[in-house]
């Protein structure tokens, strides 16, 4: 079974300072991993996502995330926050030797605060 | 590509009642997925179809819920006699299976308020 732990449920930083949100997985076999976006009374947008190829995924707006096997880790990072980066963060893992389902499994979420 | 689109956005109901959800997927998409989310949580699978037929489903589904895909195009989700803790938003997503590794593709969710 998979599953995804993301340390923290909020993370405040400042506008203009370093975003990390923290994502761990529990998997039997090299995952495929996600990172989704949401923003109040909206559904969930992708970000990025590892597949398997380069372990260094850039996404939209800015950010990155880089798979680790050796720590079971897909941490999100992003060099300068900004204003409109404050929503709900969610880290997804799914199972690429699923019988093709891949039905992804969600992490509870971060919420990103910033700060002027 | 119009996106996911799901109806009704917003739904209070009192407790016993039943209500339905819409939920027109990208059309060349042939997978469907329900997922509910509460507050503070992440989503949490429901089921899904492959066209018309129902692959999977969780155990959150009970005899309460039923989901229907009938042509492989729409779908629609009903809540029967509802209760206080159906009370969240529900998210429909889909993708293509021969593109598939879990990427999906959300609506705008439909959020439930059962008093």
């Amino acid at each position: 079974a998979q599953s995804v732990t993301q340390l923290g449920s909020h993370v405040s930083v400042s506008e203009g300072a370093l975003v990390l949100l923290r994502c761990n997985y529990s998997s039997s076999v090299p995952p495929y991993l996600f990172w989704y976006v949401q923003y109040p009374n909206q559904g969930l947008q992708l970000l990025l996502k590892y597949t398997s190829a380069a372990t260094l995924v850039k996404g939209i707006n800015g950010f990155e995330a880089e798979f680790k096997k050796s720590e079971t880790s897909f941490h999100l990072t992003k060099p300068s926050a900004h204003m409109s980066d404050a929503a709900e963060y969610f880290c997804a893992v799914s199972d690429p030797l699923s019988g093709g389902s891949y039905i992804p499994t969600f992490g509870r979420g971060t919420s990103l605060i910033v700060h002027p | 590509d119009t996106g996911v689109s799901q109806n009704p956005r917003h739904k209070i109901t009192k407790r016993g009642q039943n209500v339905t959800f819409r939920c027109d997927p990208i059309s060349e998409h042939n997978r469907l997925y329900w997922y509910r989310q509460t507050l503070g949580q992440g989503p949490e699978f429901l089921t899904y179809f492959q066209n018309e037929a129902q692959l999977e489903k969780s155990r959150l589904l009970s005899d309460r819920f039923s989901a229907e895909r009938p042509k492989g195009s729409f779908s629609t989700l009903e809540i029967q006699r509802t209760e206080q803790g159906d009370s969240a938003m529900y998210l429909c997503a889909s993708s293509y299976s021969g593109r598939n590794t879990g990427e999906l593709f959300f609506g705008e969710g439909s959020r439930l308020t059962v008093l």
